[in-house]
């Protein structure tokens, strides 16, 4: 079956700090990938998105690149802000059944 | 304007009860969600329909109903809440098309006491 893993959390990065956070799937065909953010209290927003392979995702300074030969999508952004604080999902989408699997999701706390 | 709305936003409720999250997109999207998130924030699809027909049913138990009046709405009925319903609820919607992105509602903070 179609699964995301990813990195468990917390990460707790002072501010400006590099992130990584790591993401792999499993899925039988070729998934769009896809970042989602979850402030806190909030609900999901996408982050980036990436739809085929070797494509890069990016916006508000974290990218993504699509890594077909080691089926990873990690998530990286050179410096940290506290407001980066927040809950970040990896997921992937198939055209078979057009539904988002989720990874676990990874806390991120970014610390003045 | 919100794109994928729902509401309420938040509801604490009885046990026993029978409550309604209501959905709504003016994305145009063919395709629309529910999806349950629990206390350790995992995210699970409950169901999915595409122009008003149930695509997806994951083992959700029969006390969860989505009703569908027309593919702009999406409603979850929950009958005979148990303190086990307790988490966040999201509407999503998409096109219904490889790569195309998903779009989530703000999210319904279903407490059950």
């Amino acid at each position: 079956g179609n699964s995301v893993t990813q990195m468990e959390g917390p990460v707790t990065l002072s501010e400006e700090a590099f992130l990584t956070i790591n993401c792999t799937y499993t899925a039988t065909g070729y998934p769009s990938l896809f970042w989602y953010v979850q402030y806190p209290g909030e609900g999901l927003q996408l982050l980036l998105k990436a739809t085929k392979a070797d494509d890069k995702g990016s916006n508000k300074g974290f990218e993504a690149t699509y890594r077909k030969e080691t089926t990873s999508f990690h998530l990286e952004k050179g410096s940290v802000q506290v407001s980066d604080s927040a809950v970040y999902f990896c997921a992937l989408l198939l055209n078979a059944g057009n539904m988002l699997t989720f990874g676990g999701g990874t806390r991120l706390m970014v610390k003045p | 304007d919100t794109a994928v709305s729902q509401t309420p936003k938040y509801l604490v409720t009885q046990m026993g009860n029978d409550k309604s999250i209501k959905c709504e997109q003016n994305l145009g999207h063919d395709t629309m969600y529910w999806y349950k998130q629990d206390s350790k924030k995992f995210l699970k699809i409950m169901f999915s329909y595409n122009n008003k027909e149930l695509i997806i049913n994951e083992t959700v138990p029969n006390r969860f109903s989505p009703k569908s009046p027309d593919k702009a709405h999406l409603n979850l009925h929950i009958n005979s809440l148990e303190l086990g319903d307790s988490a966040v609820y999201f509407c999503a919607s998409g096109a219904g098309r490889s790569g195309n992105t998903i779009y989530f509602g703000e999210g319904s903070w279903l407490t059950v006491v």
